[in-house]
């Protein structure tokens, strides 16, 4: 089946110490997201990717970078986490334009800092 | 600056219960409105995805109704069971501007369905 995937499903980080999230989808779709989901929260939105452009959420801090080699695959970089950067990472996708704009979601990624 | 909320915050029902969560948006020139389920420490799961031009959507035991006009949606979960305790989120997604869109959620309700 078609999907997006997340890995790994749950990550452990020293603070300071840098971590990649990885997400790859099946779908073909152009749109690749990264949204922060922090305990009993809605999901932030922190960036996108349509095709090869970024676009930064006004309010996602430096420390979280991300990069898309290939329509296939999309990582968020976090540079130096802070114990504040503990959360669920979801990444989902979308294909733009089309009749529904309909966001397809990953598992999402639990991260700890220790 | 589009702002989400759901009402209420969490609900507890026995089960066999018709229930219906709200939310409400503050700007109505959305493209879509979707539903999530999500179960505790998990991803997102879409339930139903309204457009605009739609007024509900239904699936299952799950009815979702859209006003666009006065910035809400309701969804409907008929004869409830144990097994739809999750937190329910609701999103709704603004085209254009150079950012190709946003999607928008709301806070979401904890539903507790006991036996």
């Amino acid at each position: 089946d078609a999907m997006v995937i997340q890995n790994p499903r749950y990550q452990v980080t020293q603070f300071g110490k840098p971590v990649t999230l990885s997400c790859s989808q099946t779908l073909n779709h152009n749109v690749m997201y990264w949204y922060q989901q922090k305990s009993s929260q809605a999901p932030k939105l922190l960036f996108h990717y349509y095709d090869k452009d970024f676009n930064n959420e006004a309010d996602t801090p430096d420390n979280f970078q991300s990069r898309r080699p290939n329509t296939s695959f999309c990582f968020l970089d976090i540079r130096s986490p802070g114990l504040g950067d503990a959360a669920m990472y979801l990444c989902a996708t979308s294909r733009v334009p089309a009749a529904s704009y309909e966001q397809y979601f990953g598992p999402g990624t639990r991260l700890t800092v220790t | 600056k589009q702002e989400v909320t759901q009402i209420p915050a969490a609900l507890s029902v026995p089960e066999g219960e018709n229930l219906v969560l709200n939310c409400s948006f503050t700007d109505s020139a959305i493209y879509n409105l979707q539903w999530f389920r999500q179960d505790p420490g998990k991803g997102l799961t879409s339930l139903l995805l309204i457009q605009s031009s739609q007024r509900e959507q239904t699936s299952g035991r799950l009815n979702a109704s859209l006003d666009k006009s006065s910035g809400r949606s309701t969804l409907y979960i008929a004869a409830s069971q144990p097994g739809d305790s999750a937190t329910y989120l609701c999103a709704v997604f603004n085209a254009g501007g150079t950012s190709y869109g946003k999607l928008t959620f709301g806070q979401g309700t904890i539903l507790t369905v006991h036996p």
